[in-house]
């Protein structure tokens, strides 16, 4: 069974960045891609992109153009999410969550959230 | 795409059947068309994909349906562990959407 484990909590500073991982279990880099999607306090889901972990090709929602860069180290099985210029809007739950495959379009496998605060 | 899901809450009792709606701005692909339940403090699960395909150990009192600009997830013989939050959700490229959510409360 695919699982992805995201990283702790984390608090940050307006203007601060922060950097969240997902680390894959299993033989599953080879054919899907990851994406990241997040959840303010009591709303809905929110689409920020999609990173292939073997190509590092990415794709990024236009809302965070410019402030958001995903990466992978396929090494270690792992994705990183790192969003920058941090305001109280970025209070989110993020999840990663994988697309099982090319051109499947939904998500069959996600992490169990990182909830990260910004506050001053 | 936006898609827009009704009604916001839906309160049912045990044994009885729930129609939830999503309906899109535009054409959507049925291909491209899912459904996730979320449940406090969970993770979304993915119930159907590609509009009426149930996902791995789905049970078959939920099902999915729609094309075009309108879908629709049923959940037959209601339990206490459907209470959640339901999310649909489509890709057109270059971007993923869900809809805002309906909340499924069990009496």
């Amino acid at each position: 069974q695919v699982q992805l484990v995201q990283s702790g909590a984390e608090v940050r500073k307006p203007g601060a960045s922060v950097k969240v991982s997902c680390r894959t279990s299993g033989r599953i880099f080879t054919y899907y891609t990851l994406h990241w999607i997040r959840q303010a306090p009591g709303q809905g889901l929110e689409w920020m992109g999609i990173i292939d972990p073997n190509s590092g090709g990415t794709g990024y929602a236009q809302k965070f153009q410019g402030r958001i860069t995903m990466t992978s180290d396929t090494s270690t099985g792992t994705v990183y999410m790192e969003l920058n210029s941090l305001t109280s809007e970025d209070t989110a739950v993020f999840y990663c969550a994988r697309e099982p495959g090319h051109l499947k379009f939904h998500f069959d496998s996600w992490g169990q959230g990182t909830l990260v605060t910004v506050s001053s | 795409i936006v898609l827009t899901q009704s009604p916001g809450t839906l309160s049912l009792s045990p044994g009885e059947r729930a129609t939830l709606s999503c309906r899109a701005s535009q054409n959507v692909n049925s291909a491209s068309l899912a459904w996730y339940r979320q449940r406090p403090g969970q993770a979304p699960r993915l119930l159907i994909y590609g509009a009426s395909s149930r996902a791995t150990d789905i049970p078959d009192r939920i099902s999915g349906s729609g094309s075009g600009t309108d879908f629709t997830l049923t959940i037959n013989r209601l339990e206490p562990e459907d209470s959640a939050v339901y999310y649909c959700q489509q890709y057109k490229s270059p971007s993923h959407t869900f809809g805002q959510g309906t909340k499924l409360e069990i009496k």
